[in-house]
Order: C-alpha cells, then sequence, then structure tokens
C-alpha cells in the first residue's frame, strides 16, 4: 500500500516557466510534508516543508501548496532554471518518530 | 558545518556475506536515521535511532541491524546478504526535540551484492 503517490514519472519544463510538480497521499494522520531534490550520485537535499495545519508554505522561488481534502500537495518552482533539473520527492511524516514516507518521484528536466 | 557523511561509497558483496555500513551525523544532531533506495524507487526507511537506542522500525527483518554511538554517529549491519538488498543506503540525521526538523542525508553507500 503506496500511501505517499507521484503519479508523474518525468516533467518537461522551458527555462523561466513554471514547474509544477504533484504529489498524493492516503493517510490523513501525516503531520508534515517535504519536497527533497536529489541529483544523481548524492542524497536527497532537504528543499521546503509544510505543517498539515498550513495550506501554503514559500521559500524563494520555490512555494508548497497543502490541499488536505483532496490530499494532495504540489510544489511550485518559479522561474524554472536548468540547474533545477533532477529528481524531485515529495515525502510525508507522521507520529512519535517523525519516519519520512516517500514517493517514487519524478525526474524534472528544465530545457535552456 | 559538517553535514552526513556515509562511509563507504560503494561496495560489492557476496550473497550470505555480512556488511557494515558507517555513517557520521551532521554536528549538532541527536538523531539519526537508515533508508533503503531501490533502483527507481523512494527511500524506503529501514529504522531509526536516538540516544542510542533503537526508536522506530520500518518492514525490514532483523537481519537489519543498528547502532548509535555517544557521538552520534551510526553503524547498520547487514547479515547474511540476500541480491535483493543491492540497494543505495541512505543515512540521514536531524535533531529531535519538540518541534519537527527536516532530515538531512548523506550521498549514500552503493551496495552491490552478486
Amino acid at each position: 500500500d503506496q500511501q505517499v503517490k507521484q503519479n508523474s514519472p518525468s516533467l518537461s519544463v522551458q527555462e523561466g516557466r513554471i514547474s509544477i510538480l504533484n504529489c498524493d497521499y492516503t493517510n490523513s494522520m501525516f503531520d508534515y510534508f517535504l519536497w527533497y531534490k536529489k541529483y544523481p550520485a548524492e542524497g536527497p537535499t532537504f528543499l521546503i516543508s509544510i505543517s498539515s495545519i498550513k495550506d501554503k508554505n514559500e521559500d524563494g522561488r520555490f512555494t508548497v501548496f497543502l490541499n488536505k481534502s483532496a490530499k494532495h500537495l504540489s510544489l511550485h518552482i518559479v522561474p524554472s532554471q536548468p540547474g533545477d533539473s533532477a529528481v524531485y520527492f515529495c515525502a510525508a511524516a507522521g507520529g512519535a518518530t517523525n519516519k519520512l514516507i516517500f514517493g517514487t518521484g519524478t525526474l524534472l528536466a528544465v530545457q535552456p | 558545518e559538517t553535514g552526513v557523511t556515509q562511509s563507504p561509497t560503494h561496495l560489492i558483496k557476496t550473497r550470505g556475506q555480512q556488511v557494515t555500513l558507517r555513517c557520521s551525523s551532521q554536528s549538532g544532531h541527536n538523531t539519526v536515521s537508515w533508508y533503503q533506495q531501490a533502483l527507481g524507487q523512494g527511500p524506503q526507511f529501514i529504522f531509526q535511532y536516538y540516544r542510542e537506542e533503537e526508536n522506530g522500525r520500518g518492514n525490514f527483518p532483523p537481519r537489519f541491524s543498528g547502532l548509535q554511538f555517544p557521538n552520534y554517529s551510526s553503524e547498520l549491519n547487514v547479515n547474511a546478504l540476500e541480491l535483493d538488498d543491492s540497494a543505495l543506503y541512505l543515512c540521514a540525521s536531524s535533531f529531535r526535540d519538540r518541534s519537527f526538523s527536516p532530515l538531512h542525508f548523506g550521498n549514500g553507500t552503493r551496495l552491490t551484492v552478486t
């Protein structure tokens, strides 16, 4: 049973445009949602998080939106840059350990 | 500020052997977690250590075990290796207090079991 799903394996966007990455979850008990970026041969790098009591969090070019009724979150990157090309993982956390449950990732390619 | 470091970066083992992977937490962090990432998948939670004790475990068999040391470094041990254990093993650290703290990952150890 996959509790966190990223249904788009890949996304291609032109430089300067908006990138929108989507994520769905099934467990309403999650407290936090996070986005990580991963380059080949490196570990995941934390990008941005959002608490389940909020619906938006912004950090520079990155904004995460949370729709609890739809159990859906999205990451917006504006403007997209070629250096943003990477695999993006959505993750959810909850419970005493705050262990992360990851989606399968979306490969973002930003074309110059 | 020193980040999370893992060793070795790559490792090749034979089925049935045992392996030990090592991790140094980011300075100031007191919690360490281990994840397994198979090809094409997201990382899967193995277990977490806090104050040198296991503090949560994912769906992994007992042949996966770990340790956390007083300096917050950690080891992941896998006994009786199987071909399906071939994966990227990621260590992550965080600071546990009353508020949520995101995990910071190392670059991983790529384990190949033949």
